[in-house]
């Protein structure tokens, strides 16, 4: 079965660069979550989409920005980055957002900024 | 490879009853954490409880608690008279470290509905 693809699975930036980040759901399914994962840290959540239009917000910082596009995959995009952002990303999707009938989480993508 | 495996995918209870969770994990790392993890409606993942590899020891917190068997890789969690606001999905994770990092994985969720 398909499940949540997450790319890149590593990758390596420098301080003050940008990095995008791309979470491509399960086929059909319509919601995706994002949470950041930092060293020895429980998953913060940052933002969620139902239909193309966020749909929850969490710890997300200013210098990132989400969007999900019309084939249901979305984007983080990542600005300035700072050292701190280092961190594991997930994503996941679902369908529905207040059905919750079935999540499932990617791989994650591994951030590292030197 | 590792892989943490929550066989169901629903379970339905009437409050009050106790109900179990499954997890069965594959790993070959020695060294390893074991996570539940609940998730409410609102999309946050609200941590529960992390136990190491080297630590069997079962644990009880109020009305949840949790039985580390590594003879059979599984880390079941347990919940005693169910409450309705236990309702959530429940995620089991496994985590290690290799040369590159933290590696992550998640079980596929187990939806518990405790009905009225």
């Amino acid at each position: 079965a398909a499940g949540v693809i997450q790319s890149p699975r590593h990758l390596i930036k420098e301080k003050r660069e940008t990095a995008t980040l791309k979470c491509y759901p399960i086929p059909r399914h319509d919601t995706v979550y994002w949470y950041q994962q930092g060293p020895g840290q429980d998953p913060q959540f940052l933002i969620s989409f139902y239909e193309k239009m966020q749909s929850d917000k969490g710890s997300i910082p200013d210098r990132f920005s989400a969007q999900q596009f019309s084939d249901y995959h979305s984007e983080l995009n990542m600005s300035s980055l700072e050292l701190g952002d280092s961190a594991l990303y997930f994503c996941a999707s679902s369908l529905g957002r207040t059905e919750r009938t079935g999540y499932t989480f990617g791989s994650g993508t591994r951030l590292t900024v030197v | 490879a590792q892989k943490v495996t929550q066989a169901q995918t629903e379970i339905s209870v009437v409050e009050k009853e106790d109900v179990t969770l499954d997890c069965v994990y594959e790993t070959r790392d020695t060294t390893y954490y074991l996570f539940w993890y609940k998730q409410p409606p609102s999309g946050e993942l609200v941590f529960l409880i992390r136990r190491n590899s080297f630590d069997e020891q079962n644990e009880i917190s109020g009305r949840y608690s949790w039985n580390f068997q590594k003879s059979t890789s599984s880390f079941n969690f347990t919940i005693t008279a169910s409450q309705v606001v236990d309702s959530a999905v429940y995620f089991c994770a496994l985590s290690s470290q290799d040369n590159y990092g933290q590696n992550f994985v998640f079980g596929p969720g187990t939806r518990l509905s405790v009905l009225p």
